[in-house]
């Protein structure tokens, strides 16, 4: 089965710099992969996605990259915020049973401090 | 949360009693999906609908059912619950399966068994 671990369970940021975030996946590569964020008390909130033929990604503040050779995603956020501040989760999505499921890691805590 | 609401939002249980989770969307996608979300798993898919009496099975499957009567409802079953079986509960929807994959996340139930 597909194994996804994201590089810590907690990053502590200064705010103003830039937040990395690692994602490495096992066993096959993924068609897509694509990131959440979620604040405590809610679900997931769908952030950006990126294809398996994309070197990278960007929307706004945020910057995905995604290496099939080493199996791995970076996602950034430059010019961090307070309001950054939440639980990231990264998830790829392979086909299964005719259609395609997302299975999820168990996410990175972000705390951007003032 | 775009559209998605989870029924009931909280919920306290006894061991063996059965427990029905709804969610609801007036967004007319046709995927819907109910995960559950434990510390140190992350976020695990449980069943899934690709349509209006379709649906398969997840990662975690055991102890649940699902039915899905109407492209708007999906409804979540444990038959019987057990401990292992306190939770959140995440429904989410999605338009499609494959590159444009989505998902969009309800507020989520938080379930207690006792």
């Amino acid at each position: 089965s597909q194994k996804i671990e994201q590089n810590s369970e907690a990053l502590n940021i200064q705010e103003g710099k830039t937040a990395t975030l690692t994602c490495n996946y096992t066993n096959y590569s993924p068609a897509y992969l694509q990131w959440y964020r979620q604040d405590p008390g809610r679900g997931p909130v769908f952030l950006l996605l990126i294809r398996e033929n994309e070197k990278e990604k960007r929307k706004e503040r945020l910057k995905v990259t995604f290496d099939t050779t080493l199996k791995q995603s970076l996602f950034h956020i430059t010019a961090s915020q307070p309001a950054d501040s939440a639980t990231y989760l990264c998830a790829l999505l392979y086909s299964g049973a005719g259609s395609y499921q997302l299975t999820f890691g168990k996410g990175t805590k972000l705390s951007v401090i003032p | 949360d775009a559209g998605i609401t989870q029924s009931p939002r909280h919920k306290v249980t006894e061991t063996g009693t059965p427990v029905t989770l709804r969610c609801h969307q007036t967004e007319n996608h046709r995927y819907m999906y109910w995960y559950r979300q434990d510390p140190g798993h992350g976020l695990r898919l449980i069943h899934y609908s690709y349509g209006v009496k379709d649906t398969d099975k997840g990662e975690v499957s055991d102890g649940y059912s699902v039915s899905r009567s109407k492209t708007e409802d999906f409804l979540l079953t444990l038959e019987s619950a057990t401990s292992s079986q306190t939770s959140v509960y995440f429904c989410a929807i999605s338009e499609s399966s494959g590159s444009h994959n989505e998902q969009f996340f309800g507020p989520g139930t938080r379930l207690t068994v006792l």
